[in-house]
């Protein structure tokens, strides 16, 4: 079956711009991650989802990110004002739930480079 | 402090011969499950395989193995019978059941190259 899918594959922004990115998670699966991956670093945790309702965004850096899931489905991270600094891979990931056993499975992420 | 520690930069291993890359773990939470990732350089994450915390037996995924040492608190992951397509980035995870939400914790990564 499909799995998890992200676009852009590719976005260059300008400093200060808002941008979107979009993940379309595996049909059927409840929980969908966010997880930002900068340079030579494993990812870091952004927001998480369980079904509609932002169930944690401890990991959001700053009130300029802010993501919905306003179906329980697709997922669209947003970025308002964006600076040097948010230039990373952004990574999605759902799982069929979220307990102890359930896997999560990544998108191909969004590399976002803002100049 | 960090929660996953993997120390090995970078590793070589020979195409056929077999590999350990390290990973340790800090947690006070008694629920917990570890996972091993690999990323080539197309960016994907795709899993490899699963221990959980309560598990008797060490986890195995064809020529993955997991080495769990609980008291040590180390989870190291074993490929066999390397192959060149096993080049790219390993992470290793954790999930903590107790207080979170279940996101994953992830560690720096070991870049393995598999030479021929």
């Amino acid at each position: 079956g499909a799995g998890v899918s992200q676009t852009p594959s590719n976005k260059v922004t300008e400093k200060g711009k808002y941008v979107e990115l979009r993940c379309d998670p595996i049909s059927g699966h409840t929980a969908l991650y966010w997880y930002r991956q900068s340079l030579g670093q494993g990812p870091e945790f952004l927001i998480y989802f369980q079904g509609t309702g932002a169930a944690d965004d401890s990991g959001l850096p700053n009130d300029r990110f802010f993501a919905v899931r306003p179906e329980g489905s697709v997922s669209t991270l947003k970025i308002q004002r964006t600076e040097r600094g948010d230039s990373a891979v952004y990574l999605c990931a759902s799982s069929p739930g979220a307990s102890s056993t359930d896997t999560q499975y990544f998108g191909p992420g969004t590399r976002l480079t803002v100049l | 402090a960090q929660k996953i520690t993997q120390t090995q930069p970078g590793m070589f291993v020979q195409e056929k011969e077999a590999v350990t890359l390290d990973c340790t773990y800090d947690t006070s939470d008694p629920s917990y499950g570890l996972f091993w990732y690999k990323q080539p350089s197309s960016g994907e994450m795709i899993f490899l395989i699963y221990q959980g915390s309560y598990d008797q037996q060490n986890a195995t995924e064809g020529r993955y193995s997991l080495n769990f040492q609980k008291a040590r608190k180390s989870a190291n992951l074993v490929i066999s019978a390397s192959q060149l397509g096993d080049s790219a980035m390993y992470f290793c995870a954790m999930r903590e059941l107790g207080g979170s939400q279940g996101n994953l914790i992830f560690g720096k990564g070991t870049k393995l190259s598999v030479k021929p």
